[in-house]
């Protein structure tokens, strides 16, 4: 769905510092998770996707962690670099659906 | 591997003028294919989406269209444009869950 709000939430961190980003999805029956960088001027970008079967799930330099109690799904990029810089977004998929629900959007800026 | 593209990369267009935005996606085949609209520092709006060639759904009434003539092929229409539909125009494609996006089409309706 569309965000609401015109700004949006923005995470400044220096170059070399962990990064956190956050999300709270609203669908209990979703079971599919995926995070977007989107640069500007540019499409989303696959980065990384976990199922509701795990809770953690690495790759290069990120880590998705998914609490399904809680609903809520983070994304940790390690040694920030300023080419990090982006709006991330988080998306949800509910089992046997092909439609997912995107989360508004973090800004991420990384200061060198 | 797969690729997707889109175009024109920018437009700019009148009030109440046409619209036809192309989106191809080359190396998987049936794929599901879907467009969005993303205003400037918003989230993603689907607007139509297709799991086959003459299969369109919509999910948002407006004044704009999708059609999908070839397999890997959608296009994005309007008879008419108004100045809400100025916008960052995404394609995407997907297989099962997961969706791929092209590099987007900004289009400015002045």
């Amino acid at each position: 769905g569309e965000s609401v709000g015109l700004h949006l939430p923005t995470l400044s961190v220096q170059e070399g510092d962990n990064s956190i980003i956050n999300c709270a999805y609203s669908n209990s029956a979703s079971d599919y998770f995926i995070w977007y960088k989107q640069e500007s001027g540019k499409g989303p970008q696959f980065i990384i996707d976990i199922r509701s079967n795990m809770d953690k799930r690495q790759g290069q330099r990120v880590t998705v962690l998914l609490n399904k109690t809680v609903k809520h799904l983070s994304l940790q990029i390690a040694a920030t670099q300023p080419g990090d810089s982006a709006v991330y977004f988080c998306a949800e998929i509910r089992g046997g659906s092909y439609i997912p629900t995107f989360g508004r959007g973090t800004s991420l800026i990384v200061h060198p | 591997s797969q690729t997707i593209h889109q175009w024109p990369a920018t437009l700019v267009q009148p009030v109440g003028s046409p619209l036809s935005l192309e989106c191809t996606v080359e190396g998987t085949s049936n794929p599901n294919l879907y467009w969005y609209r993303q205003a400037a520092g918003r989230g993603l709006q689907l607007l139509f989406y297709s799991v086959g060639i003459g299969q369109i759904s919509s999910e948002v009434p407006q004044n704009l269209s999708a059609s999908r003539p070839q397999d890997r092929q959608f296009i994005l229409s309007s008879k008419k444009l108004l100045l809400s539909d100025s916008g960052f125009y995404l394609c995407a494609w997907g297989k099962l869950e997961t969706q791929y996006f092209g590099p987007g089409t900004r289009l400015l309706v002045l």
